[in-house]
């Protein structure tokens, strides 16, 4: 158990749908990274949050958004979803800037879309 | 740009025989070198690291890497599989200049035979 924890385990949704994933952080770790993991893309970066405010971005569409609240959870916001949306999405958290690389992985949250 | 390479997509190696599991990046100067494990329906798991230093690390479970500069490699090791450790494995990357994502190989799936 990595000390991260990510909401819901599954979703089905339709296409169009709006979703929302929630994940929690290791006790004390700042920073909260966002993946998608695709057959066809592999492990992608998505977005990383530190200590509420947005840090780096990746290859994230304009339809998803993401946010960290003040209590440090986080939550990736996937709107007008499309069939090629499916994947499993993964949050990670590190403690910050002093060993920004060190990331831990929640169980994920696999994404069907219909 | 910062790339990674796992250049076998599956292993097939008997219980109680040594694995080595290939790595190649593609970086200017010394990245920060991870490995990640992922269990069927299971998250990311960090079995080991290298950030400077000694360059062979040591891990979980009875892995162990080899960073070596000249090759631009990082292979995972282990001395003798078991069953247990079928599972997909990821090598990742870290870099301050390219931000602080980590960028993930295509992963090797490891099939363990009795």
């Amino acid at each position: 158990d990595s000390g991260v924890t990510q909401t819901p385990k599954h979703l089905i949704t339709a296409t169009g749908q709006r979703v929302t994933l929630r994940c929690s952080p290791r006790s004390g770790d700042l920073s909260v990274y966002w993946y998608q993991q695709s057959l066809d893309q592999g492990l992608q970066f998505l977005i990383q949050y530190y200590n509420g405010e947005e840090r780096a971005k990746g290859n994230i569409l304009e339809r998803f958004s993401a946010q960290q609240f003040p209590d440090l959870h986080s939550e990736l916001n996937l709107s007008s979803l499309e069939l090629g949306d499916s994947a499993l999405y993964f949050c990670a958290s590190s403690a910050g800037l002093a060993a920004p690389y060190e990331q831990y992985f929640g169980p994920g949250t696999r994404l069907t879309v219909t | 740009a910062q790339s990674v390479t796992q250049p076998d997509i599956h292993i097939t190696v008997s219980e109680g025989a040594s694995l080595e599991l290939r790595c190649n990046y593609s970086y200017g100067a010394t990245p920060y070198l991870f490995w990640y494990v992922q269990s069927p329906g299971q998250g990311l798991q960090l079995l080991l690291k290298y950030f400077s230093g000694d360059t062979l690390v040591q891990g979980i479970k009875g892995f162990e890497a080899e960073f070596k500069r000249s090759q631009s490699s990082f292979n995972l090791r282990k001395p003798s599989v078991h069953w247990s450790d079928a599972a997909e494995y990821f090598c990742a990357v870290g870099a301050m200049e390219y931000g602080n994502k980590l960028v993930f190989g295509a992963g090797t799936i490891l099939r363990v035979k009795s």
